[in-house]
């Protein structure tokens, strides 16, 4: 079956470390997206990629990081330097970024909820 | 920069209809809908491209009024799996395509 997955979906650190959060798609999507979700906050962009190897900041990408080397593959890490780390990160992809005359749905997949202590 | 959404929260009997409102200050492409169940992952809705463009699924149908920058979800009858939260997803013209800008979300609550 075809879709994204996030890995872990619970994840727990101390404070000061940096983490790494998984999503992988077999849907052979072009486009992937982060985002975070803080309670009555809605769905805020981290980075989002068009492509391989190519990506943009988001609104708030202050103390992440992301890379695209892989169509199916877009890691986040979280940096010791994201002031309030705790929160539900989801991830997404669509068929492309869009084109003129288009806009595709995105995607998401079951996320991942990180604790930092 | 989010579009407002709007209410915050509402609370219905099965079989009664609501309206969620979404508003944006920012000349649109496009509108997104996506309800989200607690701890789950936003499931797609729909997709309104054009001004003044209508979609339905089942009972649950959309508006978008391009020159107000705002649509509307409308859920008639509703059933107790329409319990969740209802995001807007907005495309902006002159954006990036594919990026998309959320509000805050809608809280909806079905009783029996």
């Amino acid at each position: 079956d075809g879709g994204i997955t996030q890995s872990p979906k619970y994840l727990f650190r101390k404070e000061g470390q940096n983490v790494t959060l998984s999503c992988e798609q077999n849907l052979n999507h072009d486009a992937m997206y982060w985002y975070r979700q803080d309670p009555g906050q809605g769905l805020r962009l981290i980075y989002y990629s068009q492509i391989v190897n190519d990506f943009q900041k988001g609104d708030i990408a202050e103390g992440y990081s992301v890379s695209r080397e892989k169509k199916e593959s877009f890691p986040l890490t979280v940096t010791s330097a994201q002031k309030n780390p705790t929160a539900f990160y989801l991830c997404a992809s669509s068929p492309t970024g869009g084109f003129q005359g288009r806009s595709y749905e995105q995607y998401f997949g079951p996320g991942t909820r990180l604790t930092v202590t | 920069q989010q579009p407002v959404q709007s209410p915050q929260a509402v609370i219905l009997r099965e079989g009664e209809d609501a309206v969620i409102n979404c508003s944006s200050s920012k000349a649109l492409y496009s509108v997104h809908w996506y309800r989200q169940k607690h701890g789950e992952a936003p499931v797609f809705l729909m997709i309104l491209l054009k001004g003044g463009e209508q979609k339905g699924h089942d009972k649950i149908s959309a508006s978008f009024n391009e020159k107000k920058q705002q649509s509307s979800l409308y859920l008639t009858a509703s059933q107790l799996s329409y319990s969740g939260t209802y995001f807007c997803g907005t495309e902006r013209r002159g954006s990036t395509l594919g990026r998309l800008y959320f509000g805050r979300g809608t809280q909806l609550t079905v009783w029996p």
